[in-house]
């Protein structure tokens, strides 16, 4: 069973640039997380979907980040414009219907310069 | 919301030592999981254990859902243990809530 697909897996870019993070969850998993991980620390939720809703966005900057699940499949994180403070690695997780167990991908190395 | 800590912050260990490492929590939770980060950065999956005892080869858990705390066993450690091992809890499907982990050195 392929795991939690991530892409693209490195991103540099400047200040004040638009950046996007593809998320593919396993198969069949209804419910999807984006954290954030900082130098050091643990992962940090952004958002939850389940299917193709938000039920948990109170971590999400809004200013800047935007999030979709169209279809309830594949989810998509944005950042515009993105700022220093946002070099970190993003990660996706999935969880199977009724269950609770978190999968995690490779996630997505940030750098802003 | 809920708290995590995870000691020790760091432990370096000879090849063939084993260790203990705990995560206490601040509040009742359904899910309770141990990562392992490797130097690549994936979050590897070791355990799901909200409440109970696991194991898993040389690997071992422990979590006391009463007394808010979990264990992490690692018995005849080898070099290819070395990384970071997280705590996280949530309550259900909730996210989860990492503690800031607790960073391994095995030496050979």
């Amino acid at each position: 069973e392929a795991g939690v697909v991530q892409s693209p897996r490195y991103k540099i870019i400047e200040k004040k640039q638009p950046v996007a993070f593809w998320c593919n969850p396993i198969s069949g998993h209804n419910t999807l997380y984006w954290y954030r991980q900082n130098l050091g620390q643990g992962p940090e939720l952004l958002i939850r979907y389940e299917n193709e809703e938000a039920v948990d966005d109170s971590q999400l900057p809004k200013d800047r980040f935007s999030a979709e699940r169209l279809k309830g499949v594949d989810s998509t994180l944005k950042i515009q414009p993105a700022e220093l403070g946002d070099s970190a690695v993003y990660l996706c997780a999935s969880v199977p219907g009724g269950g609770y167990e978190q999968y995690f991908g490779p996630g997505t190395r940030l750098t802003v310069t | 919301g809920i708290q995590v800590e995870q000691s020790p912050p760091d432990l370096i260990l000879q090849e063939g030592a084993n260790s203990t490492l705990r995560c206490n929590f601040s509040d009742s939770v359904n899910n309770l999981q141990w990562f392992h980060q490797n130097p690549w950065g994936q979050l590897i999956n070791l355990f799901y254990i909200p409440s109970g005892t696991k194991q898993n080869g040389r690997l071992s858990a422990t979590t006391v859902a009463t007394e808010r705390y979990s264990l992490l066993y690692i018995s005849s450690s080898q070099t290819t243990d070395s990384g970071v091992y997280f705590c996280a809890v949530g309550g259900g499907a909730d996210g989860l809530t990492f503690g800031k982990g607790t960073h391994l050195i095995i030496q050979p």
